[in-house]
């Protein structure tokens, strides 16, 4: 399946973060989602072997890298209180969203 | 622009009874529908999802919906749930001109009463 590290995260405002993500075996694209409580995912980016190819509405601070080995990162800088959120990996075989595997996700509380 | 809208933010249903969740979308190009399911602590799991083919489609644990092109709506249904059932369940969409990303509606909250 998808995992991600860590399960839950605690920063300040103004730093810096990386979440991890591990994909499916085999799967050649990741997609991330953000998760503010009480609401549902939103797109914030998909990389497609190796090169982000599709973006929703987040600002630059928000950027991604995926390697060859099935691993992938989210990147955040200058966090936000509103960055708060549960952070989503979701990989697949194809493009496609409609094949996603989810992972459990990482809680992120900025303080 | 496109939306997923699901009227119902919490529905409470005693357990064996039966439960409908609704959702309706918007969208000026066709769509993929889909339900995930949201167990607390937990990410999403795909329920069902509609491609082609029969609008009536079956899913995990029971569920089933039904794909209304007239009036845009996706509504599931589980003839009778049960406590394990309670959970946060969220339909979406995907467009066929942008299959990269799903669009979420905002979840229902089903509460499932002894």
């Amino acid at each position: 399946g998808v995992t991600q590290s860590p399960t839950h995260l605690i920063k300040t405002r103004g730093q810096q973060v990386t979440l991890r993500c591990s994909s499916q075996s085999g799967h050649n694209t990741v997609s991330w989602y953000q998760q503010a409580l009480g609401q549902g995912p939103q797109f914030i980016f998909q990389y497609y072997r190796e090169e982000e190819n599709g973006r929703g509405n987040f600002p630059p601070r928000f950027s991604g890298l995926q390697f060859p080995n099935d691993s992938s990162e989210l990147n955040v800088n200058a966090l936000e209180l509103d960055d708060s959120a549960l952070y989503l990996c979701a990989s697949s075989f194809g493009q496609e969203g409609y094949g996603y595997t989810f992972g459990s996700g990482t809680r992120l509380t900025v303080v | 622009a496109q939306s997923v809208t699901q009227l119902d933010s919490q529905v409470p249903v005693f357990e064996e009874a039966p439960v409908e969740l609704r959702c309706n979308y918007s969208s000026s190009v066709s769509v993929y529908l889909f339900w995930y399911v949201q167990y607390p602590n937990q990410g999403l799991q795909l329920l069902l999802k509609y491609l082609s083919g029969s609008t009536l489609v079956k899913g995990i644990n029971g569920f089933e919906a039904e794909f209304n092109k007239s009036q845009t709506s996706f509504h599931l249904r589980k003839p009778s749930v049960h406590i394990s059932d309670t959970a946060e369940y969220f339909c979406a969409v995907i467009l066929m001109n942008r299959d990269d990303k799903i669009i979420f509606g905002k979840g229902t909250r089903l509460h499932i009463l002894p």
